[in-house]
């Protein structure tokens, strides 16, 4: 079946570092990759997603590319503020019927000034 | 607009207890989903619809139940909760549009405690 996995957190940043969270995905067809993000005691929020092979999402200084070759859809920031600090889930959307999203476990990100 | 609600925010029941968790939503969409959160799991389906009157199972739906009388609403309830119900539980919503992928809007959450 279809099925997320991301990098094992928790981790820690200094303010204005280089943010990577990988993120590989295993489905069938040609799934839709979002990236969700999870401040403290909230609920989800859309990050950005992206919709077919090669494209790329943005929002908020992040971005992700999706990659078909290597069903991957990793998130990058270039300097990461402490307001960054959350939870982020990688997530495909399942072809046909019911748009059921598929999440990976998450990755705390702490942001330290 | 309030986007998606939930009802309770917090509650702790003892064990064989019953509840119904409310969700709803005001901006007309047609799919909800009920989730649970729990620690390095991630979020997992309970249960879902896709229209008023619909409802389907996910992941884990064992030990719930869901009822979508109206499209705005979609209750959980829990007929008889364990300990292994202890999770925060959050519910979304989406709309459809050929053709294009879109985004699950998600409510604040509900923490639950079974004791």
């Amino acid at each position: 079946g279809n099925s997320v996995t991301q990098m094992e957190g928790p981790v820690t940043l200094s303010e204005e570092a280089f943010l990577t969270i990988n993120c590989t995905y295993t489905a069938t067809g040609y799934p839709s990759l979002f990236w969700y993000v999870q401040y403290p005691g909230e609920g989800l929020q859309l990050l950005l997603k992206a919709t077919k092979a090669d494209d790329k999402g943005s929002n908020k200084g992040f971005e992700a590319t999706y990659r078909k070759e290597t069903t991957s859809f990793h998130l990058e920031k270039g300097s990461v503020q402490v307001s960054d600090s959350a939870v982020y889930f990688c997530a495909l959307r399942q072809q046909g019927g019911s748009e059921k999203l598929v999440f990976g476990k998450g990755t705390k990100l702490t942001v330290n000034p | 607009n309030a986007g998606v609600t939930q009802t309770p925010k917090f509650r702790v029941l003892k064990t064989g207890q019953s509840m119904t968790l409310l969700c709803a939503q005001d901006m007309n969409h047609e799919y909800m989903y009920w989730y649970r959160q729990d620690p390095g799991m991630g979020l997992r389906l309970i249960h879902y619809s896709v229209g008023e009157g619909t409802t389907a199972k996910g992941e884990v739906p064992d030990g719930y139940n869901v009822s979508r009388l109206k499209k705005q609403n979609f209750l959980l309830g829990l007929e008889s909760a364990a300990p292994s119900q202890t999770s925060v539980y959050f519910c979304a919503s989406s709309y459809l549009k050929a053709g294009y992928s879109f985004e699950q809007f998600f409510g604040p959450g509900t923490r639950l405690t079974v004791l």
